[in-house]
Order: structure tokens, then C-alpha cells, then sequence
């Protein structure tokens, strides 16, 4: 069966620090995978996309950039925190070509200050 | 994509209820899924739907795949302190498409 894993889960961060969020996805090859920010009490907002090793769409215009290195690892990045950073990130991945359905992984809790 | 249109947005419920949300639309979408999101967690799908007009259960929970394609909807019958949360609808157009369409949420809390 499929499994997803953020690290961290959480994480304090001062404005102008870098930053590395990590999602892995096993029990799967080739997925499309996905970066999304919650704000508190609100919806999920897309920030990239991925349909394969090096292949990235950004979706809003920012602070953050993503990467994906091997075929089940994305990362989330940035050179400098802003504030407005802070939330819950949470990625998700879905099997390229098929259903539409994404599942999402547990989160990581980000918070700038 | 495009912004859903989910209703109602906060909701109280009492143990044993039966509880209704929905789900709009201005175009036509070929998949309709519902999420649970508990408090600090990521969502977790619920219920996926394929067939303009089929009616799909998962345990005390009921969707529909509205007859128009520009709706769905979400019941849970009988309502038990475990079911609140945020539920989160979302859709797209093609199969193929890499992007789904969400709903901004309706957040179900226990009423006092």
C-alpha cells in the first residue's frame, strides 16, 4: 500500500531563515505530486505541482520553490522566511493518469516569527 | 482551478443528527470527491464519485453525484462526536486533469 511522510512536523522559524520541507511517497512510481499552504481555519491553496523528476509548476506567485530530486521526493524551499510563511503545508500525491483523486500526507506546521 | 462553492459553511450537530452539506459548481466537473480534515491532520478522502447521478456510502456517510454535474452533496447520518471536522469538497473537469477544484470547507462542531 501507498504511504506519504512530511518533516518535519513542526517548526519555528525566524523571518529570513531558509527553509526545507520534505514529502516522501512509497508504494508508488511516477506520481503527480502536489505543495499546498492552509491558512488557519481556511482552505487548501495549491502552490506546486509536480508530473515528474524535475518537472515543476508554480501556481502563485511568492516566496517559496519546490523541487523534486528523485521520482517520490518533493521539496518545499525558500532563502528567507516572511511572515506571511507561516501555516500548514501539506503535500499530496496522486497516480499519474488515472482517477483524479489526491491523498494528502499528515502535514507540517509551519510558524515564523 | 476554480473555486467551489460549499455550503453550509459552519455547522453545529448533535449526536445522533442527520447532517447535509453541498457542493456547487458554474461548470460541469466528471469527478466529485469528498475530504474529512481532522484538527493538526492532513484531509483524508472520503468518498469519490464518477457517475452524474450515483449515490455512493462509506459507513454512515452518503454522497451524490448531482444530475447536472454542477453539484454534490455529502450526508452523515447519525451523528457521533468523531464526525466533526472540516469536510472538503473538490472536482475537476477531465480525468486527466493534474488540478482539482476545492471547496473552502464546512467545519462541523458538536453543539453544546
Amino acid at each position: 500500500s501507498q504511504t506519504i511522510h512530511q518533516w518535519p512536523a513542526t517548526l519555528v522559524q525566524p523571518v529570513g531563515s531558509p527553509l526545507s520541507l520534505e514529502c516522501t511517497v512509497e508504494g508508488t512510481s511516477n506520481p503527480n505530486l502536489y505543495w499546498y499552504r492552509q491558512a488557519a481555519g481556511r482552505g487548501l491553496q495549491l502552490l506546486f505541482y509536480s508530473v515528474g523528476i524535475g518537472q515543476i509548476s508554480s501556481e502563485v506567485p511568492q516566496n517559496l520553490s519546490a523541487s523534486r530530486p528523485q521520482d517520490r521526493q518533493f521539496i518545499l524551499s525558500s532563502k528567507k522566511l516572511l511572515l506571511s510563511d507561516s501555516g500548514f503545508y501539506l503535500c499530496a500525491w496522486r497516480t499519474s493518469g488515472t482517477h483524479n483523486e489526491q491523498f494528502f500526507g499528515p502535514g507540517t506546521r509551519l510558524t515564523v516569527l | 482551478g476554480q473555486q467551489l462553492n460549499q455550503s453550509p459553511q459552519s455547522m453545529f450537530i448533535q449526536e445522533g443528527e442527520d447532517v447535509s452539506m453541498n457542493c456547487t459548481s458554474s461548470s460541469i466537473f466528471n469527478t466529485w470527491l469528498w475530504y474529512k480534515q481532522d484538527p493538526g491532520e492532513g484531509p483524508v478522502l472520503l468518498i469519490a464519485l464518477y457517475k452524474a447521478g450515483e449515490l455512493t456510502s462509506n459507513g454512515r456517510l452518503t454522497a451524490q453525484f448531482g444530475i447536472t454535474r454542477k453539484d454534490s452533496f455529502l450526508n452523515i447520518s447519525a451523528s457521533i462526536p468523531s464526525d466533526v471536522g472540516i469536510y472538503f469538497c473538490a472536482g475537476t473537469y477531465r480525468p486527466s486533469d493534474y488540478k482539482l477544484s476545492f471547496g473552502a470547507g464546512t467545519t462541523v462542531t458538536v453543539r453544546a
